[in-house]
């Protein structure tokens, strides 16, 4: 079992429509966590990141993080064909190391 | 505002043979890291390098061996390469190793082994 868990996908999405991605982790030292986006053939770039509970907005995202239950979501607002991408969501062990999950692929619609 | 420099981009190697894949950044980072990715399994650690003049074995270090050769730089070395290795291989560097900091990651070099 992997210690970052995400649905594959594929999310589909309308334009301006909420996209809500959803990961569960398994250790439960894990303090804190990031989502990368990644498009097609390029390399991930970081977009949120979170270590408290409840939620954290940044334009339109927002991550949402609840250690009880070991669950992070990422929401997209308003999403945009550029969003277009595969998200990964991202747990640290208790060294800083990264653990990564296989990544939601998101496709909007026009 | 290179960030992380990876090279080559992409490569065709033969069964057999090796070659080493060269990464640097600029941005005066402590911790640098090789991972591989493959398609459904998302990234894995090859290894990793805390600080300059350390390193460490990742999740998948069989076939591979590395170098940090200063603070800058951190290559990958493929002694034999097999279909096996046929991947995307990114490096990545941070600030330092801790739960608080992201990774900032090279363009990547897509390696085909036939």
């Amino acid at each position: 079992q992997k210690e970052v868990e995400q649905n594959s996908g594929p999310l589909s999405v309308p334009e301006g429509a909420i996209a809500s991605l959803n990961c569960t982790y398994s250790d439960r030292g894990s303090q804190s966590f990031f989502w990368y986006r990644q498009y097609s053939g390029k390399s991930p770039e970081l977009i949120m990141f979170i270590y408290s509970n409840g939620d954290k907005e940044d334009g339109r995202f927002t991550a949402q993080l609840n250690k009880a239950s070991q669950y992070v979501s990422l929401l997209i607002r308003d999403s945009q064909p550029s969003d277009s991408a595969t998200y990964l969501c991202v747990g640290t062990d208790s060294w800083g190391k990264l653990q990564f999950g296989a990544g939601t692929q998101v496709v909007v619609t026009p | 505002n290179a960030g992380v420099t990876q090279t080559p981009k992409f490569q065709v190697l033969k069964t057999g043979q090796s070659m080493t894949l060269q990464c640097a950044q600029d941005m005066n980072h402590n911790s640098m890291y090789w991972y591989r990715q493959d398609p459904g399994m998302g990234l894995r650690l090859i290894y990793y390098s805390a600080s300059e003049g350390t390193t460490d074995k990742g999740e998948v270090p069989n076939g591979y061996n590395v170098s940090r050769l200063n603070k800058r730089e951190f290559s990958l070395r493929l002694e034999s390469a097999a279909p096996s290795q046929t991947s995307v291989y990114f490096c990545a560097s941070s600030e330092v190793m801790g739960t608080n900091y992201g990774y900032t990651f090279g363009s990547g070099t897509r390696l085909t082994v036939v």
